[in-house]
């Protein structure tokens, strides 16, 4: 399967505990985003990459999250001293820069914070 | 800026009757719209987009949308409703200028009833 992969697909954790997700994109895609989606809601788009730079963060991306592309390939979002709040579904999808940016996403991890 | 509304926030249709899914947009640019779809515990699925190409967009599963600039819509339809068809659907904005942040609206739960 050459989809966008997540792992881990579910993490629970107690407040205050830092976490951090894995996002594989499709393997030839440049652009990398990282979404947010609460029960009920649309995802919320939380911050992308072009290769290796990051190039936008939306404000709901607070002082405790970070996330990290190295190497153009796979990311990392971490959250630190994570809150009930931040408990949500965390999508990460995948495109292709100059295919007017049909991202594909993919299944997603969910965080459940005690 | 841009946003998305979703004008109905449940649709419920009878098996082989037509699928009406509203949705209005603003962009201050020239924008890429899209259609998703997610079944429960599933990740969101492409249906359909718009690339100021045909303003009449066909997609997957015999569902098709229409762009019109001067309503600002792209009404998802689809002539006869199959039980599978049963999942939340997403319309989607992305400014055609610089690929990156995508913006959801809040989502239509469409119900199939036999």
């Amino acid at each position: 399967d050459t989809g966008v992969s997540q792992n881990p697909r579910h993490k629970i954790t107690k407040r205050g505990q830092n976490v951090t997700f894995r996002c594989d994109p499709i393997s030839e895609h440049n652009r990398l985003y990282w979404y947010r989606q609460t029960l009920g809601q649309g995802p919320e788009f939380l911050t992308y990459f072009q290769n290796e730079a990051q190039l936008e963060k939306s404000r709901l991306l607070s002082d405790r999250f970070s996330a990290e592309r190295p190497k153009g390939s796979f990311s990392t979002l971490e959250i630190q001293r994570t809150e009930q709040g931040d408990s949500a579904m965390y999508l990460c999808a995948s495109s292709l820069e100059g295919q007017t940016d049909t991202q594909y996403f993919g299944p997603g991890t969910r965080l459940t914070v005690l | 800026a841009q946003s998305v509304t979703q004008l109905d926030s449940h649709v419920s249709v009878s098996e082989g009757t037509p699928v009406l899914l509203r949705c209005n947009y603003s962009s201050s640019y020239s924008p890429s719209l899209f259609w998703y779809v997610q079944h429960p515990n599933k990740g969101l699925q492409l249906l359909l987009k718009y690339t100021s190409a045909a303003t009449l967009v066909k997609g997957i599963n015999g569902f098709e949308a229409e762009f019109k600039k001067s309503e600002t819509s792209f009404h998802l339809t689809k002539p006869s409703a199959h039980m599978s068809d049963a999942a939340e659907y997403f319309c989607v904005v992305t400014p055609d200028t610089n690929a990156g942040k995508s913006t959801f609206g809040d989502g239509t739960t469409l119900t199939v009833k036999p």
